[in-house]
């Protein structure tokens, strides 16, 4: 069974400074790979996914992600984080077509002023 | 972009009673559904994949006659927590995969903002 690991459960960075989410994954093969960010009172957004190609991944208010086949990581990175980055992320994989996303136990980001 | 929707947002109930959810695409069609459940402070746990006009498939674990999904139309399905416990309470988080994807791993799905149950 594949399952996601993200092993910060709570980060606390200051705003300007620059962010980065670990997740693991342990699966035979290379699953496609998503980040989703979750605010209160909203759903998840999806920040970006990796499915092939180039293993560095650009995705929406200024994130991306590297895949790592060596270290089945697929690691979240903002250069200049924002107050309104203060948020949970979740790394999830879906190992085949299908849409069956397992998740990762997701990591709450704080911003300080 | 893509919306879904879900009502209500947030329910109390007593034990023994069913609630229902519901989980709508507002500008897309999608006959594909899911339903997730999420407990304070930890991640989210596929519970079924709805499917528009079939029975819905239920994850290992999940018991079909106590979570009843109808996905009636291609906008909307629902989760009946039926016979309702207070070990039910938690949030309930649908998406939808939109019916213009071509279908595979690496289509998009598109969260509602959940609904949280208190069973008292």
């Amino acid at each position: 069974a594949q399952s996601v690991t993200q092993p910060d459960i709570h980060i606390t960075v200051s705003e300007g400074a620059s962010l980065e989410l670990r997740c693991n994954y342990s699966y035979g093969a290379t699953p496609y790979l998503f980040w989703y960010v979750q605010s209160p009172g909203q759903g998840l957004q999806l920040l970006l996914k990796y499915f092939s190609g180039d293993t560095l991944v650009q995705g929406i208010k200024g994130f991306e992600a590297e895949f790592k086949r060596s270290q089945s990581s697929f690691n979240l990175r903002k250069p200049s984080v924002h107050w309104s980055d203060a948020a949970e992320y979740f790394c999830a994989v879906d190992k085949a077509a299908g849409n069956k996303l397992t998740f990762g136990g997701g990591t709450r980001v704080l911003v300080k002023p | 972009g893509a919306v879904v929707s879900q009502h209500p947002s947030r329910v109390i109930c007593k034990s023994g009673t069913s609630v229902k959810i519901e989980c709508r695409s507002l500008d897309f069609q999608a006959t594909t559904m899911f339903w997730y459940r999420q407990f304070p402070k930890q991640s989210l746990m596929l519970m079924a994949t709805s499917n528009e006009g079939s029975k819905a498939t239920y994850e290992q674990g999940v018991e079909k006659d106590k979570f009843l999904i109808n996905h009636a139309s291609l906008t909307l399905s629902t989760l009946t927590v039926t016979s309702a416990h207070p070990e039910d309470s938690s949030f309930y988080i649908c998406s939808a995969r939109a019916d213009t994807t071509s279908g595979g791993a690496a289509d998009e799905q598109f969260f509602g903002p959940g609904t949280r149950l208190t069973v008292l």
